[in-house]
């Protein structure tokens, strides 16, 4: 499938935690990765692999998989998480594509 | 510390072709592939294509009879061509360094600032 779904909008209570999810058939092979987007500028990676933060990611970001999902998770969300997220992976059917779920807009209230 | 800048016209008419540079400073184009992905206004991302430092490209089905990506002689620099563009092909365009760890791990670690461009007449 080159298919990854997430949930249009997610809200959370600052200091609250809030999970982020991405479905696809295609993480049963492959890890996701993600991207925050705030408005006007370009996405940044906030987590690849099984558990992966690039540096300068504050550690409230985390990662997980279970089956066909990826999760992000942010543990004590700040008013600066407020963003979209966009889950990524290759696709499952051999031919190295890339493909992005349809983004998540996180609001902290 | 790398940087990717992109660069081209911002206005390209309908049924002309868009091309788009990206200039990468700071790091070495071997050993990565050098994507191209679009955000049209209001929307969601989307994978146009990419070029190995091997030189192979893969481009997502449904533009592949209209993109090609290839590297500058120079090797600091890729371009993205898009034929017979619509109105549908306004989007920011971004270039994108692509990773891969494991066989399993696939991920855009540095990006452009984005270029906007706009098909009108």
């Amino acid at each position: 499938s080159s298919e990854l779904t997430q949930d249009p909008a997610v809200s959370v209570a600052l200091g609250q935690t809030v999970r982020i999810t991405c479905q696809g058939d295609s993480l049963r092979s492959y890890y996701a990765s993600w991207y925050q987007q705030k408005p006007g500028q370009a996405p940044a990676l906030v987590m690849y692999g099984k558990d992966n933060r690039p540096s300068g990611i504050p550690d409230r970001f985390s990662g997980s998989t279970s089956g066909n999902t990826a999760s992000l998770t942010i543990t004590g969300a700040q008013t600066e998480d407020e963003a979209d997220y966009y889950c990524h992976s290759r696709d499952s059917s051999g031919n190295h594509l890339e493909v992005f779920g349809g983004g998540t807009k996180l609001t902290v209230l | 510390q790398v940087q990717l800048q992109e660069s081209g016209p911002g206005l390209v008419k309908p049924s002309e072709t868009l091309s788009l540079t990206c200039s990468v400073s700071g790091g070495s184009i071997n050993s990565y592939s050098w994507n191209w992905i679009r955000q049209p206004p209001g929307k969601g991302l989307e994978w146009i294509g990419y070029i190995s430092f091997t030189g192979s490209t893969n481009y997502n089905p449904s533009l592949k009879s209209r993109v090609t990506i290839s590297i500058g002689t120079s090797k600091k620099q890729f371009s993205l061509h898009l034929t017979s563009v619509t109105a549908a092909d306004t989007a920011v365009y971004y270039c994108a360094r692509g990773r891969v760890s494991d066989f399993t791990k696939y991920y855009f670690d540095y990006w452009g600032q984005g270029t906007l461009v706009t098909v009108s007449s």
